[in-house]
């Protein structure tokens, strides 16, 4: 089975903080993504790779990088949180030349 | 801008009442039509992928179909446990990311 894990469920954080998001594969995919998830705004994409050390843009960037230095593994980074990053965030995961995307479980961010 | 919309927003069914949830897209450049379910708290699972239009797929209770210009995710006298919301996607580029439609939520109930 496809497995996807986040490195936390629930996470409080402080405004100004920097927070960090991790997601493992074990699939060997080469396609990883971070999507942030809010009531009425439905999933919305901020960040995704095709290969290690690679990242491109996605709709919602802003307040947001990423590293991936190991194919399994795609850390999302809040630079310093607000208030309005409180979300749900969702990490997927892909093989190359497939669109299939299988996501973690999730990790529920509130900044206060 | 590839759009993929969904319909009703929110559905209630008595448990045994079959119905169908909608998926509209736009139509030009789509590689591909996803079907996604999440419960409460949790990530979506992947349930279906569809390609061409005609094209059907099916689990359990559940049918996917997908037209020219939409897809249909049927489910056949749903249980209690069918309760969720799903959600479809769109990709328009190879290996490109999914748009996905705001989801239905759909209540069963026994």
């Amino acid at each position: 089975d496809v497995k996807v894990t986040q490195s936390s469920r629930y996470l409080v954080k402080r405004t100004g903080e920097k927070v960090f998001l991790e997601c493992v594969q074990d699939m060997d995919h080469e396609n990883m993504f971070w999507y942030r998830q809010d009531p009425g705004l439905g999933l919305r994409l901020i960040y995704f790779s095709y290969d290690v050390k690679m990242k491109e843009k996605g709709d919602i960037p802003e307040g947001y990088s990423v590293s991936r230095e190991k194919k399994e593994r795609f850390s999302l980074i809040l630079e310093s949180a607000s208030t309005n990053q409180t979300s749900m965030y969702l990490c997927a995961n892909s093989g190359r030349g497939t669109e299939t995307q299988y996501f973690g479980p999730g990790t529920r961010l509130l900044v206060l | 801008e590839d759009q993929v919309t969904q319909s009703p927003e929110a559905l209630r069914l008595q448990e045994g009442e079959s119905s169908s949830l909608n998926c509209s897209y736009t139509v030009s450049g789509l590689r591909g039509l996803f079907w996604y379910r999440q419960d409460p708290g949790k990530g979506p699972e992947f349930l279906f992928t569809l390609y061409s239009a005609g094209e059907e797929k099916e689990k359990e209770r559940l049918k996917a179909t997908l037209t020219k210009k939409e897809s249909f995710l049927h489910i056949t006298a749903p249980k209690p446990e069918d309760s969720a919301t799903y959600l479809c996607a769109g990709v328009y580029n190879q290996g490109g990311k999914l748009i996905f439609g705001q989801g239905t939520e759909l209540s069963v109930k026994p």
